[in-house]
């Protein structure tokens, strides 16, 4: 079975710092991860994923993740934060094309101007 | 707007009662998800349906129940409700059944209170 591990449910910096939102996989098979975003009162949205290819990912609004086997992470970065990307950042891992995707339990960006 | 509409937006009921929650997909749009979002479970996926046929099932309890109609949209049915099932409900579609490459789009989600 896979899961994830997001480490720190609320992380919290200056506008125009950088962003590190951390998430730790467990999978017994080679797996597929993904970030989604969720903003307040409303539905998630992907933000970027991980199929194999690449291990340096981007995604919208200029964040990016790198997946590290070694480490079984894929952690979430933005080199700048903005007073918009404030919002519940949830990592996610599928093993295989068609299987469901089993969520970690959110970490909350809170951006101070 | 993600194109995935989520009805009733809100809704109170008691403990014993049943609710339908109802799901539109995005127009062209296969496959229907259902997660459930609690403070302590977390993000949680139920059920899964394809072009009218269940095709995965998560940690769905006996009590819950969805289908998926000919037009696409779904409903999942929760019965003798209980405190526990407060939560907010999301509804999300994809085009086919492929997890990494069939984006999924979530809808605004229906809160469920359970008095």
């Amino acid at each position: 079975a896979q899961s994830v591990t997001q480490l720190g449910s609320h992380v919290s910096v200056s506008e125009g710092a950088l962003v590190l939102l951390r998430c730790n996989y467990s999978s017994s098979v080679p797996p597929y991860l993904f970030w989604y975003v969720q903003y307040p009162n409303q539905g998630l949205q992907l933000l970027l994923k991980y199929t194999s290819a690449a291990t340096l990912v981007k995604g919208i609004n200029g964040f990016e993740a790198e997946f590290k086997k070694s480490e079984t992470s894929f952690h979430l970065t933005k080199p700048s934060a903005h007073m918009s990307d404030a919002a519940e950042y949830f990592c996610a891992v599928s093993a295989s094309g068609y299987s469901t995707l089993t969520f970690g339990k959110g970490t909350m960006l809170l951006v101070s101007p | 707007d993600s194109g995935v509409t989520q009805t009733p937006k809100h809704l109170i009921t008691a403990t014993g009662q049943r609710v339908t929650l109802r799901c539109s997909p995005r127009s062209g749009d296969l496959s229907v998800y259902w997660y459930q979002q609690s403070l302590d479970q977390g993000l949680q996926f139920l059920i899964q349906y394809y072009n009218g046929e269940e095709r995965a099932k998560g940690n769905i309890l006996e009590r819950f129940s969805a289908q998926q109609f000919p037009d696409l949209h779904s409903e999942l049915n929760l019965s003798s409700l209980e405190l526990g099932d407060s939560a907010l409900y999301f509804c999300a579609s994809s085009v086919g059944q492929q997890t990494v490459t069939d984006t999924q789009y979530f809808g605004p989600g229906t809160r469920l209170t359970v008095l």
